[in-house]
């Protein structure tokens, strides 16, 4: 079964500067989220979708911050414009169902901004 | 508000030597716990988790209400132990989960 994809790896970018990620989750997967991970920090939950709804956005900075995942499959994270705090590693993973415990990550996007 | 602890940054020990890493948790309600490992080079899956009550790489960990932990122990750690090692909690039901900062394991030959 193939894993979570994400594109693209490393990301370089100047401050103001608009960044977007992509995540593919596991076939069949209905949930999905994002995290960001900071250095020296666990992962942070930033949004939560079940199928193409949000489920939870709660720490999402929604002026700087979007995401969508059209069609319930893949999922974009965007950021305008990006801030230095912005630094972290960007995380995908998905789960079968919304009750089903088990997230299974992708490999990650690091993200600098300069 | 949910949170996890884990007091130790970094963690060495022998190999052969017994290992536990320690986490805390804050949460009103009934949690769910994990652990999760990230290997060199490798992405973040899950170890373990307390409702499974498994063993898992020879790894064991005991959800304590009382004292509101989910320590992580193995009697003789391997050198292909090193990691980093996350304790996650969730709400019932809700999926979502809150990580701790994490351990970074060595196991020193």
């Amino acid at each position: 079964e193939a894993g979570v994809a994400q594109s693209p790896r490393y990301k370089i970018i100047e401050k103001r500067q608009s960044v977007a990620f992509w995540c593919n989750p596991i076939s069949g997967h209905a949930t999905l989220y994002w995290y960001q991970q900071i250095l020296g920090q666990g992962p942070k939950l930033l949004i939560q979708f079940q199928n193409n709804g949000v489920v939870d956005d709660s720490q999402l900075p929604k002026d700087r911050f979007s995401a969508e995942r059209l069609k319930g499959v893949d999922s974009t994270l965007k950021i305008q414009p990006a801030k230095l705090e912005d630094s972290a590693v960007y995380l995908c993973a998905s789960s079968p169902t919304i009750t089903t415990d088990t997230q299974y990550f992708g490999p990650g996007t690091r993200l600098t901004v300069l | 508000a949910q949170r996890v602890t884990q007091p130790e940054k970094l963690l060495s020990v022998f190999k052969g030597a017994p290992v536990e890493l320690k986490c805390n948790y804050s949460y009103s309600g009934s949690p769910e716990l994990f652990w999760y490992v990230q290997y060199s080079r490798q992405r973040l899956q899950l170890l373990l988790r307390h409702i499974s009550r498994e063993s898992i790489k020879g790894f064991t960990a005991d959800l304590n209400k009382g004292e509101t932990s989910f320590h992580l122990k193995k009697p003789f750690a391997q050198e292909e132990d090193s990691a980093m090692y996350y304790c996650a909690l969730s709400g019932s039901g809700a999926q979502k989960l809150v990580f701790g900062q994490g351990t970074r394991l060595t196991i020193n030959p």
